[in-house]
Protein backbone atom coordinates (compact mmCIF):
# COMPACT_ATOMS: atom_id res chain seq x y z
CA UNK A 1 0.00 0.00 0.00
CA UNK A 2 1.50 3.49 -1.02
CA UNK A 3 1.95 6.43 1.25
CA UNK A 4 -0.04 8.42 -0.62
CA UNK A 5 -3.83 7.56 -1.83
CA UNK A 6 -4.83 8.03 -5.54
CA UNK A 7 -7.33 6.37 -7.91
CA UNK A 8 -6.35 3.60 -9.57
CA UNK A 9 -8.43 5.10 -13.23
CA UNK A 10 -9.31 7.79 -14.25
CA UNK A 11 -10.97 8.46 -17.66
CA UNK A 12 -12.51 11.41 -20.10
CA UNK A 13 -13.18 12.49 -23.62
CA UNK A 14 -10.85 14.34 -25.70
CA UNK A 15 -10.99 18.04 -24.65
CA UNK A 16 -12.71 17.00 -21.26
CA UNK A 17 -10.76 18.06 -18.11
CA UNK A 18 -10.05 15.84 -15.13
CA UNK A 19 -8.57 15.89 -11.96
CA UNK A 20 -6.48 13.11 -9.73
CA UNK A 21 -6.33 13.44 -6.48
CA UNK A 22 -3.74 12.54 -4.37
CA UNK A 23 -4.10 12.41 -0.50
CA UNK A 24 -1.33 12.19 2.31
CA UNK A 25 -1.40 13.31 5.97
CA UNK A 26 -0.07 16.30 7.72
CA UNK A 27 3.47 14.75 7.62
CA UNK A 28 3.82 14.93 4.10
CA UNK A 29 1.08 16.63 1.67
CA UNK A 30 -0.50 18.84 4.61
CA UNK A 31 3.19 20.04 6.03
CA UNK A 32 5.10 20.38 2.67
CA UNK A 33 4.68 22.49 -0.21
CA UNK A 34 7.03 19.88 -2.23
CA UNK A 35 4.33 18.06 -4.12
CA UNK A 36 5.30 16.76 -7.37
CA UNK A 37 3.54 15.27 -10.44
CA UNK A 38 5.03 12.20 -12.32
CA UNK A 39 3.50 11.07 -16.10
CA UNK A 40 5.05 7.69 -17.06
CA UNK A 41 3.92 6.13 -20.33
CA UNK A 42 4.47 2.23 -20.98
CA UNK A 43 7.90 1.17 -21.07
CA UNK A 44 9.53 5.09 -20.65
CA UNK A 45 10.62 6.82 -18.49
CA UNK A 46 8.81 9.16 -15.78
CA UNK A 47 8.63 12.76 -16.68
CA UNK A 48 7.90 15.44 -13.91
CA UNK A 49 5.11 17.22 -15.02
CA UNK A 50 4.47 19.82 -11.68
CA UNK A 51 6.48 20.55 -8.78
CA UNK A 52 6.10 22.24 -5.38
CA UNK A 53 2.15 21.73 -5.66
CA UNK A 54 1.91 24.02 -8.76
CA UNK A 55 5.00 24.95 -11.22
CA UNK A 56 5.41 23.68 -14.43
CA UNK A 57 8.83 22.84 -15.67
CA UNK A 58 9.71 24.64 -18.98
CA UNK A 59 8.16 22.46 -21.76
CA UNK A 60 5.26 20.82 -19.94
CA UNK A 61 2.18 21.84 -21.36
CA UNK A 62 -0.26 24.42 -19.68
CA UNK A 63 -3.10 21.97 -19.75
CA UNK A 64 -1.42 20.61 -16.93
CA UNK A 65 -2.24 22.50 -13.30
CA UNK A 66 -1.42 20.93 -9.91
CA UNK A 67 -3.16 22.68 -6.40
CA UNK A 68 -3.13 21.36 -3.19
CA UNK A 69 -5.91 21.96 0.07
CA UNK A 70 -4.82 20.79 3.34
CA UNK A 71 -3.49 17.01 2.89
CA UNK A 72 -5.05 16.46 -0.93
CA UNK A 73 -3.05 17.61 -3.62
CA UNK A 74 -4.46 17.51 -7.33
CA UNK A 75 -3.23 17.84 -10.99
CA UNK A 76 -5.88 18.82 -13.65
CA UNK A 77 -5.13 17.97 -17.11
CA UNK A 78 -7.23 20.06 -19.63
CA UNK A 79 -8.27 19.80 -22.94
CA UNK A 80 -7.09 16.24 -22.50
CA UNK A 81 -5.52 14.68 -25.50
CA UNK A 82 -4.88 11.09 -26.64
CA UNK A 83 -1.12 11.36 -25.82
CA UNK A 84 -2.50 12.31 -22.16
CA UNK A 85 -2.62 8.65 -21.88
CA UNK A 86 -0.69 7.65 -19.36
CA UNK A 87 0.41 6.59 -15.70
CA UNK A 88 0.49 10.07 -13.29
CA UNK A 89 2.14 9.61 -9.85
CA UNK A 90 2.19 12.24 -7.08
CA UNK A 91 5.12 12.62 -4.61
CA UNK A 92 5.88 14.59 -1.33
CA UNK A 93 8.60 14.83 0.20
CA UNK A 94 8.06 14.10 4.22
CA UNK A 95 9.03 14.39 7.66
CA UNK A 96 9.26 11.02 8.53
CA UNK A 97 12.60 8.57 8.01
CA UNK A 98 11.15 7.59 4.29
CA UNK A 99 12.41 11.33 3.28
CA UNK A 100 9.69 10.86 -0.02
CA UNK A 101 6.61 8.90 -0.68
CA UNK A 102 4.82 8.68 -3.86
CA UNK A 103 1.00 7.82 -4.78
CA UNK A 104 0.66 4.44 -6.21
CA UNK A 105 -0.39 5.89 -9.65
CA UNK A 106 -3.26 7.13 -11.89
CA UNK A 107 -3.96 5.16 -15.29
CA UNK A 108 -5.31 8.17 -16.95
CA UNK A 109 -7.42 6.47 -19.84
CA UNK A 110 -8.59 8.97 -22.93
CA UNK A 111 -12.13 7.78 -24.49
CA UNK B 1 20.38 16.52 -23.56
CA UNK B 2 20.11 15.37 -19.95
CA UNK B 3 20.69 11.29 -20.32
CA UNK B 4 20.44 8.69 -17.42
CA UNK B 5 21.00 5.29 -18.27
CA UNK B 6 20.61 2.14 -15.70
CA UNK B 7 22.16 -1.01 -16.05
CA UNK B 8 23.32 -4.15 -14.28
CA UNK B 9 19.63 -5.85 -13.09
CA UNK B 10 19.33 -8.88 -13.83
CA UNK B 11 17.87 -12.43 -11.72
CA UNK B 12 19.36 -13.15 -8.67
CA UNK B 13 18.15 -15.23 -5.89
CA UNK B 14 17.68 -14.78 -2.20
CA UNK B 15 20.42 -13.69 -0.39
CA UNK B 16 22.33 -12.20 -3.45
CA UNK B 17 24.20 -9.41 -4.48
CA UNK B 18 23.64 -6.89 -7.33
CA UNK B 19 25.30 -3.67 -8.39
CA UNK B 20 23.19 -1.24 -10.19
CA UNK B 21 25.01 1.57 -12.40
CA UNK B 22 23.49 4.47 -14.23
CA UNK B 23 25.66 6.97 -16.43
CA UNK B 24 25.01 10.46 -16.76
CA UNK B 25 25.51 12.67 -19.41
CA UNK B 26 23.99 16.15 -20.95
CA UNK B 27 24.61 17.76 -17.44
CA UNK B 28 27.56 18.32 -14.75
CA UNK B 29 26.70 15.07 -12.73
CA UNK B 30 29.40 16.71 -10.12
CA UNK B 31 26.97 19.41 -9.33
CA UNK B 32 23.73 17.47 -8.54
CA UNK B 33 22.16 15.04 -5.78
CA UNK B 34 21.11 11.78 -6.98
CA UNK B 35 18.51 9.52 -6.20
CA UNK B 36 17.56 5.94 -6.46
CA UNK B 37 13.41 4.79 -6.85
CA UNK B 38 11.92 1.41 -7.35
CA UNK B 39 8.48 0.13 -8.89
CA UNK B 40 7.63 -2.97 -7.78
CA UNK B 41 5.34 -5.14 -10.51
CA UNK B 42 1.51 -3.67 -10.12
CA UNK B 43 3.09 -1.24 -7.43
CA UNK B 44 3.57 2.53 -7.37
CA UNK B 45 7.14 3.86 -7.12
CA UNK B 46 9.08 3.91 -3.93
CA UNK B 47 12.11 6.27 -2.85
CA UNK B 48 15.05 3.90 -2.16
CA UNK B 49 18.43 6.31 -1.49
CA UNK B 50 19.60 9.67 -1.69
CA UNK B 51 23.50 10.72 -2.66
CA UNK B 52 24.32 14.33 -2.21
CA UNK B 53 27.19 15.75 -4.68
CA UNK B 54 30.21 15.17 -3.07
CA UNK B 55 29.20 11.79 -1.94
CA UNK B 56 28.51 12.39 1.06
CA UNK B 57 25.93 11.70 3.44
CA UNK B 58 23.73 9.42 1.83
CA UNK B 59 20.23 8.58 2.67
CA UNK B 60 18.36 5.51 2.80
CA UNK B 61 14.29 4.03 3.09
CA UNK B 62 14.19 2.14 6.01
CA UNK B 63 13.50 -1.03 3.89
CA UNK B 64 16.98 -1.02 2.45
CA UNK B 65 19.22 0.62 5.47
CA UNK B 66 21.89 -1.72 5.89
CA UNK B 67 21.38 -3.58 3.05
CA UNK B 68 22.24 -1.20 0.06
CA UNK B 69 24.75 1.21 -0.40
CA UNK B 70 24.63 4.31 -2.85
CA UNK B 71 27.64 5.82 -4.24
CA UNK B 72 28.93 7.91 -6.94
CA UNK B 73 32.16 8.54 -9.13
CA UNK B 74 31.86 11.86 -10.59
CA UNK B 75 34.75 11.39 -12.64
CA UNK B 76 33.20 8.79 -14.58
CA UNK B 77 29.85 10.76 -14.58
CA UNK B 78 28.33 7.69 -12.66
CA UNK B 79 26.10 6.74 -9.63
CA UNK B 80 26.36 2.99 -8.06
CA UNK B 81 23.25 1.45 -6.16
CA UNK B 82 24.99 -2.03 -4.30
CA UNK B 83 22.27 -4.42 -3.13
CA UNK B 84 23.34 -6.92 -0.44
CA UNK B 85 20.99 -9.82 1.07
CA UNK B 86 18.03 -8.94 -1.57
CA UNK B 87 14.91 -10.37 -0.67
CA UNK B 88 11.70 -11.09 -3.26
CA UNK B 89 10.36 -7.58 -1.75
CA UNK B 90 13.28 -5.97 -3.61
CA UNK B 91 11.97 -7.23 -7.14
CA UNK B 92 11.19 -4.02 -9.24
CA UNK B 93 12.67 -1.58 -11.64
CA UNK B 94 15.01 0.40 -10.13
CA UNK B 95 15.40 4.10 -11.49
CA UNK B 96 18.01 6.41 -11.15
CA UNK B 97 16.83 10.34 -10.84
CA UNK B 98 18.31 13.62 -10.93
CA UNK B 99 17.42 16.07 -7.89
CA UNK B 100 15.36 18.97 -8.36
CA UNK B 101 16.19 22.03 -6.76
CA UNK B 102 13.02 21.39 -4.37
CA UNK B 103 12.58 18.02 -3.29
CA UNK B 104 11.80 16.48 -6.51
CA UNK B 105 13.21 14.51 -9.33
CA UNK B 106 13.49 16.22 -12.45
CA UNK B 107 15.20 13.55 -14.23
CA UNK B 108 15.14 9.72 -14.81
CA UNK B 109 16.20 6.92 -16.53
CA UNK B 110 14.08 4.31 -18.28
CA UNK B 111 15.40 1.56 -15.34
CA UNK B 112 16.96 -1.51 -14.90
CA UNK B 113 14.92 -4.52 -14.10
CA UNK B 114 15.91 -6.38 -10.91
CA UNK B 115 14.01 -10.18 -9.96
CA UNK B 116 14.69 -12.25 -6.69
CA UNK B 117 13.70 -15.61 -7.01
CA UNK B 118 15.12 -18.84 -6.92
Amino acid sequence: QSALTQPASVSGSPGQSITISCTGTSSDVGAYNYVSWYQQHPGKAPKLMIYDVSKRPSGVSNRFSGSKSGNTASLTISGLQAEDEADYSCSSYTSSSTLWVFGGGTKVTVL
Amino acid sequence: DVQLVESGGGLVQPGGSLRLSCAASGFTFSLYWMHWVRRAPGKGLVWVSRLISDGTSPNYAPSVKGRFTISRDNAKNTLYLQMNSLRAEDTAIYYCARDGDNYNFDYWGHGTLVTVSS
